[in-house]
């Protein structure tokens, strides 16, 4: 069975903080995806990032960065010099190639970033 | 230019009343999802759909059905609504094809049972 743990329930930070988003999955399956979803106050799920197993490149995009670890089975999202705009529910989610073919997401990390 | 449609985006319903929450995309998309989240539990999936007239259960089924009878059309349909079904009830879609390249979600229906 699949499981994806996001442990950390809510972080704060003062703005222009880096803050790393931790994120850990299961699966038995050797070809599957992984993604981010931000979840702004307006409630829309918005898509951050794709990673398929096969490709265990870090991705630098502006500020955001994602590092993907098969050994520990983990894909942690990190901010740098955070901004009030930040501020959003972040979503880790698992998708496999084979069985059931649907999103199965972790329980959410909620990001307060302060001025 | 949008893609999912949930017809609302509040609802106060009573116990014991049917309750119809409705999805629409327009891309042409095969794959439809419910998901509930709730805080804490993060998305759960209720039911989906790869094709008109076709149905799966999710993890978390009970309490529910879903009808899609056109392409563009997924309802997930409370039988007899009760406190613990109050939520935030997201709708999703994807295309069927090799890859996946993740979903695009409806805006959201808070639901609210008294």
């Amino acid at each position: 069975a699949q499981k994806v743990t996001q442990a950390q329930t809510e972080i704060s930070v003062v703005e222009k903080e880096d803050v790393t988003l931790d994120c850990v999955y299961e699966t038995r399956d050797t070809t599957y995806y992984l993604f981010w979803y931000k979840q702004p106050p307006s409630g829309e799920l918005v898509f951050l990032i794709r990673r398929n197993s096969f490709d265990e490149q870090n991705e630098i995009s502006g500020r955001y960065s994602w590092n993907f670890q098969k050994s520990t089975s983990s894909f942690n999202f990190t901010i740098t010099a955070s901004q009030v705009v930040d501020s959003a529910v972040y979503f880790c989610a698992l998708f496999m190639d084979t069985g059931r073919r649907a999103l199965t997401f972790g329980s959410g990390t909620r990001l307060q970033v302060q001025p | 230019d949008v893609k999912v449609t949930q017809s609302s985006r509040y609802l106060v319903k009573r116990t014991g009343e049917k309750v119809f929450l409705e999805c629409v995309q327009d891309m042409d998309h095969e794959n439809m999802f419910w998901y509930r989240q709730d805080p804490g539990l993060g998305l759960r999936l209720i039911y989906f759909s790869y094709d008109v007239k076709m149905k799966e259960k999710g993890d978390i089924p009970e309490g529910y059905s879903v009808s899609r009878e056109k392409k563009e059309r997924f309802s997930l349909i409370l039988e007899s609504a009760s406190t613990n079904q109050t939520s935030m009830y997201l709708c999703a879609s994807s295309p069927h094809h090799r890859g996946f390249y993740g979903y695009t979600f409806g805006s959201g229906t808070r639901l609210t049972v008294v």
